[in-house]
């Protein structure tokens, strides 16, 4: 079975500071892996996606992944916080292509992210 | 490009009233999800569909039904509503047999059940 497990439901960082926010999946195969960040009474919103071209994958808003296999990880990096940044980040697993299901993705329970001015 | 369009915003509903969430996108995605957003439980799947006339449960379906006659449109409905269907609900679409097409997430609609 797939899972993805996001370490710590609450994150404050500094306005400036290193935002770090861990993701952890297990899967038997080769997984497609997202990150998406929900802003306040928004949907969700695709930050960036890693499908195997590359183990570093940058996103928008200067945000960037890097897929580590060996760790299971897909941990979510930037280097400057900013006030913007504060919102909710969901970690999904997708791509498993079941007959007739088309698509399925996984989901962390989120990490909400506070920036401290 | 207005992408997945869902409506209401929001919903107040006493228990045992009826209603449908209403989902519609414009990318002619095969693929169209349901999704109930509650605290500390991430996303949980409702319902889906691969393409008109053929949709399947999730993981969470009790209490809910869809139907899916076009490819633009996928409502979800709430038969007779009970407190614990009180979330958030999230339709999302994508191009379905694909391995690395993103979901595209609609704004939401807030139920509360009384």
């Amino acid at each position: 079975a797939q899972s993805v497990t996001q370490l710590g439901s609450h994150v404050s960082v500094s306005e400036g500071a290193l935002v770090l926010l861990r993701c952890n999946y297990s899967s038997s195969v080769p997984p497609y892996l997202f990150w998406y960040v929900q802003y306040p009474n928004q949907g969700l919103q695709l930050l960036l996606k890693y499908t195997s071209a590359a183990t570093l994958v940058k996103g928008i808003n200067g945000f960037e992944a890097e897929f580590k296999k060996s760790e299971t990880s897909f941990h979510l990096t930037k280097p400057s916080a900013h006030m913007s940044d504060a919102a909710e980040y969901f970690c999904a697993v997708g791509g498993f292509l079941v007959l007739n299901t088309g698509n399925q993705f996984y989901f962390g329970t989120g990490t909400s992210l506070t920036v401290i001015p | 490009n207005a992408g997945v369009t869902q409506t209401p915003k929001f919903q107040v509903l006493k228990t045992g009233q009826s209603m449908t969430l209403q989902c519609a996108q414009d990318m002619n995605h095969e693929y169209m999800s349901w999704y109930r957003q509650d605290p500390g439980m991430g996303l949980r799947l409702i319902h889906y569909s691969v393409g008109a006339g053929i949709t399947d449960q999730g993981e969470v379906p009790n209490g809910y039904n869809v139907s899916r006659s076009t490819t633009e449109d996928f409502p979800l409905r709430l038969l007779s509503a009970a407190p614990s269907q009180t979330s958030v609900y999230f339709c999302a679409s994508n191009r379905g047999q694909s391995y690395n097409s993103p979901l595209h997430f609609g704004n939401g609609t807030r139920l509360t059940v009384t």
